[in-house]
């Protein structure tokens, strides 16, 4: 079945400091969602990209959605507290009734 | 707009106990899951409805889970007997009217087995 890696599991950064996380797909995607879950809450819809190369910001945030549909990207720009956090990404499986496959996050650590 | 409404926030209970959870989604919104997030992991998909029908639960343990959701609107999870390793959040999450679509969630229940 359809499979999501994301990568890497965690991420420790000073504050101020950029961050990355990548997202891979074992097939083709109709869309990449993102959501964000603080600490001791629930993941929050962050942004979905449908088409092939999409890029989408949001302030220090962007997006990108590879051109074959298989992967994606989360990029945040000068690192805040409150980025802090776990970033998922996931998938609307193709075929019968579009699951979404989540990837299994990635953990941004702000180092004090 | 009201979100994804959960209850209860929080359970204990000792393993081979019963225990149920309810959901009350988005009003709308056609498509609910159920989720079971462990510590550290991303959430795992129990059950998608579409409406009032099940339209995915091929990860749903049925020997021990069900799930219901009367009329299309909300939903509850059961749990019988529980086992130790369904500690976890159970995360209800709702779309709407196409699946694959934005999901909003609620708040969960945090599941302790003891």
């Amino acid at each position: 079945g359809q499979q999501v890696m994301q990568i890497p599991q965690y991420q420790h950064v000073q504050e101020g400091e950029d961050f990355t996380t990548y997202c891979n797909s074992s097939t083709t995607l109709s869309n990449i969602q993102w959501y964000k879950q603080r600490p001791g809450g629930h993941p929050v819809f962050l942004i979905q990209l449908v088409k092939s190369g999409e890029v989408k910001k949001q302030k220090r945030l962007t997006f990108q959605f590879g051109e074959a549909k298989k992967n994606s990207s989360l990029h945040i720009t000068a690192t805040q507290t409150t980025d802090v956090g776990t970033y998922f990404c996931a998938g609307p499986e193709k075929g019968s009734n579009y699951q979404l496959i989540w990837g299994a996050g990635t953990k941004l650590i702000i180092k004090p | 707009e009201a979100g994804v409404a959960q209850s209860p926030r929080y359970k204990i209970i000792e393993k081979r106990q019963s225990v149920a959870f309810w959901c009350n989604p988005i009003s709308g919104h056609a498509t609910l899951y159920w989720y079971q997030q462990i510590l550290g992991q991303g959430p795992k998909l129990l059950i998608q409805f579409q409406n009032n029908g099940v339209v995915d639960d091929s990860q749903l343990p049925k020997d021990r889970f069900s799930a219901e959701r009367l009329k299309g609107v909300d939903s509850t999870l059961k749990i019988q007997p529980a086992k130790l390793e369904d500690s976890a959040v159970y995360l209800c999450a709702s779309s709407p009217n196409v699946a694959g679509t934005e999901a909003f969630f609620g708040q969960g229940t945090r599941l302790t087995v003891v």
